[in-house]
């Protein structure tokens, strides 16, 4: 059975300091992926996607990013967080990655809390 | 653009109560439909979806109906339980097009059981 893993759980950091935020897959090869932030009050909202290895899209200009550096691994990335960059974020997969139409499901982690002081 | 509305909570229910949450939607085309569940300080889990006009999706008890006419999406459950407490989300997915990849979420709508 499939499974996808997130850490840390949880994360406090400073302003101005560097992210990294870990997703992986297990149990399924080539799976579209995505990363979605939950901010207190509000929806979901997708920041990145990627259907294949090296091929990140983007939802949302801000001073994150994303990459895949392998097909079951995604990984969200700052270089300078800010205060705004506080919340909920949430890793998801689907089937199929790289064609159309995307699987209609999608699979989520337990996510990451991130508090930025 | 795209766009989900649900009903505003926190919703509180003594259990065995009847469970309606409202969710319409704002897309073009024929969208999939979703109720996605949140459990406290978990992620998502799916919990039932259409992906046509008057499919019904249900699961654990609980029930929607895909309303092309009225765009609405409706969660129910006859009788819910305090284990039910949660966060509950509706969502669409284009399904072709550009944004295809992405799920439009509502807001969620908080559910509270009590015994």
């Amino acid at each position: 059975s499939q499974t996808i893993h997130q850490w840390p759980a949880t994360l406090v950091q400073p302003v101005g300091s560097p992210l990294s935020l870990e997703c992986t897959v297990e149990g399924t090869s080539n799976p579209n992926l995505y990363w979605y932030r939950q901010a207190a009050g509000r929806g979901l909202q997708l920041l990145f996607y990627s259907v294949g290895i090296g091929q990140i899209s983007s939802e949302v200009p801000q001073n994150l990013s994303a990459s895949r550096p392998q097909d079951r691994q995604f990984i969200l990335s700052s270089k300078k967080l800010l205060l705004s960059d506080s919340g909920f974020y949430l890793c998801a997969w689907s089937v199929i990655g790289g064609a159309e139409p995307p699987s209609d499901t999608q699979y989520f982690g337990p996510g990451t809390r991130l508090t930025v002081l | 653009g795209d766009s989900v509305t649900q009903m505003e909570g926190p919703v509180t229910l003594s259990e065995e109560a009847f469970l309606t949450i409202n969710c319409t939607y704002t897309a073009t085309g024929y969208p999939s439909l979703f109720w996605y569940v949140q459990y406290p300080g978990e992620g998502l889990q799916l919990l039932l979806k259409a992906t046509k006009a008057d499919d019904k999706g249900s699961n654990k008890g609980f029930e929607a109906t895909y309303r092309k006419e009225t765009t609405s999406f409706h969660l129910e459950k006859g009788s819910v339980q305090v284990s039910d407490s949660a966060v509950y989300f509706c969502a669409l997915r284009r399904t072709a097009g550009a944004g295809s990849y992405q799920l439009t979420f509502g807001k969620g709508t908080k559910l509270s059981v009590i015994p």
